[in-house]
């Protein structure tokens, strides 16, 4: 069974750099059907698709953000990290990651979801 | 102008239908892509409900009751979702999505409240 977990800093300190982490268990990140994707979703507000990566390296930003993400994967340990440069109190959100069918909107298995709280 | 526009809020009775709308950009044609639709209940994830594209291009998510079902109305560029018989569980968040130009993009959300 696919179990996707998010890890970081719950807080983070305005124009600092948000960093997250989420392991996958129960299958394999090197798949060829899927990409690996984060979304937010601020208090209160709707879902933001921030990016999302393939095993290989390729990269899909949110226009709106791409000058400030930085999405990475390693296949030797089934991770893939999101970095958020220079992050002000609107980054604050749950940040989620979860698998994406390749070449869809359609996300099927979700990571629990961490709040990160920018604020000095 | 957003790529895709749903209505903030919508209200229904128990038993009755909701017809969600999500409109895309001008320009935009609904014709071509797949619409998306996740369900979000308070405090839960977003759980996938259906895609559409077309009566043979459509998906039900898995343990998707069939009473929710998808749709498309060209003459308004846009794709619907519809619930019948409403239940009082229904009462979430909707929100649709498509895979636009290799990229996401998210709906605002259409709160359901079931009166």
């Amino acid at each position: 069974q696919l179990q996707l977990q998010e890890s970081g800093p719950g807080l983070v300190k305005p124009s600092e750099t948000l960093s997250l982490t989420c392991t996958v268990s129960g299958g394999s990140i090197s798949s060829s059907s899927y990409y690996w994707g984060w979304i937010r979703q601020p208090p209160g507000k709707g879902l933001e698709w921030i990016g999302s990566i393939y095993y290989s390296g390729s990269t899909y930003y949110n226009s709106s953000l791409k000058s400030r993400v930085t999405m990475s994967v390693d296949t030797s340990k089934n991770q893939f990290s999101l970095k958020l440069s220079s992050v002000t109190a609107a980054d604050t959100a749950v940040y989620s990651c979860a698998r994406q069918g390749r070449g869809t909107a359609y996300f099927d298995c979700w990571g629990q979801g961490t709040l990160v709280i920018v604020s000095s | 102008q957003p790529v895709l526009t749903q209505p903030t809020s919508l209200s229904a009775s128990p038993g009755a239908s909701a017809r969600f709308t999500c409109t895309l950009r001008s320009g935009i044609n609904v014709g071509t892509y797949r619409i998306y639709w996740y369900q979000q209940k308070p405090g839960s994830l977003p759980r996938y409900l259906l895609r559409y594209k077309s009566d043979s291009d459509n998906q039900q998510g898995s343990g998707v009751p069939s009473r929710f079902s998808g749709s498309k109305d060209a003459s308004t560029n846009a794709g619907l979702l519809v619930i019948s018989g409403l239940q009082s569980e229904d009462e979430a968040d909707y929100y649709c999505a498509i895979y636009f130009s290799s990229t996401v993009v998210f709906g605002g959300g259409t709160k359901l409240t079931v009166l």
